[in-house]
C-alpha cells in the first residue's frame, strides 16, 4: 500500500518554463490537495479537490493550476515558473474534505523545486 | 487574520525528560486542532487531534491540551527519546487545514 506518491521527488526549472507535478494515491479518498511549504513559513494551502471534478483555490493559488483528473490522480501545473516558486510541494490527501469532517491527512514524500 | 505560532524554531532537550511544545492562535475558534511529525526529506505525518470540547488527549507517551480560553495548545512528550527528534507541526481547521511553521525538536543522548 503505497498511500500517497508524488513525481518527480527533485526539479530543477530555468524561469519561464512550464513543468507539472503529478500525485497519486491508492487510499480511495475523496479529497486531495497540494501544499507548498517554505522556511519558516509552514505549509502553505495552494489549490484543493473536494471531490473528483471539483477543485477550489487556497491560500496561494497565484501562477498554477491543477487538474483532477480521476479518483486518484490530482496533478500541479506551473505554466510559466518564477523563482519565487521555489519550495518543497506536498500532496495530500483524506477520505473527505476537511472542512466538514475531523479529517487528518495522509501526505507525500514532496517535491523539492528550484527555479533558476 | 488568522495567525497560528508556534513556540521557538527549535528546542533541545535531554533525552529522558519531557518535551513541551507550543501551539498559539488568534482570532478564530477551531473546532479542532491536529499535530503532525515531519522527519526532514519527508511529508508530515499525523499523530493526534483533538476537539474544542476536548481538554486532554493521550496517545502512548504524546499528550496533547487544548485551551480555547487561552487559544492555545500544547503537546508533550514524556521520556523522550533520540527518536523523537523532528519537527512538529500544529494545525488548524480554517475551511482547511492551516499550518503553523513548526517546532524543531532535538532530543539529545
Amino acid at each position: 500500500n503505497a498511500g500517497v506518491t508524488q513525481t518527480p521527488k527533485f526539479q530543477v526549472l530555468k524561469t519561464g518554463q512550464s513543468m507539472t507535478l503529478q500525485c497519486a494515491q491508492d487510499m480511495n479518498h475523496n479529497s486531495m490537495y497540494w501544499y507548498r511549504q517554505d522556511p519558516g513559513m509552514g505549509l502553505r494551502l495552494i489549490y484543493y479537490s473536494a471531490s473528483e471534478g471539483t477543485t477550489d483555490k487556497g491560500e496561494v493559488p497565484n501562477g498554477y493550476n491543477v487538474s483532477r483528473l480521476n479518483k486518484r490522480e490530482f496533478s500541479l501545473r506551473l505554466e510559466s515558473a518564477a523563482p519565487s516558486q521555489t519550495s518543497v510541494y506536498f500532496c495530500a490527501s483524506s477520505p473527505q474534505v476537511v472542512v466538514q469532517a475531523n479529517e487528518k491527512l495522509f501526505f507525500g514524500s514532496g517535491t523539492q523545486l528550484s527555479v533558476l | 487574520s488568522q495567525k497560528i505560532e508556534q513556540n521557538s524554531e527549535a528546542l533541545n532537550i535531554q533525552e529522558g525528560k519531557t518535551a513541551t511544545l507550543t501551539c498559539n492562535y488568534t482570532n478564530y475558534s477551531p473546532a479542532y486542532l491536529q499535530w503532525y511529525r515531519q522527519d526532514p526529506g519527508r511529508g508530515p505525518v499525523f499523530l493526534l487531534l483533538i476537539r474544542e470540547n476536548e481538554k486532554e488527549k493521550r496517545k502512548e507517551r504524546l499528550k496533547v491540551t487544548f485551551d480555547t480560553t487561552l487559544k492555545q495548545s500544547l503537546f508533550h512528550i514524556t521520556a523522550s527519546q533520540p527518536a523523537d527528534s523532528a519537527t512538529y507541526l500544529c494545525a488548524l481547521a480554517l475551511g482547511q487545514l492551516t499550518f503553523g511553521s513548526g517546532t524543531q525538536l532535538t532530543v539529545l543522548p
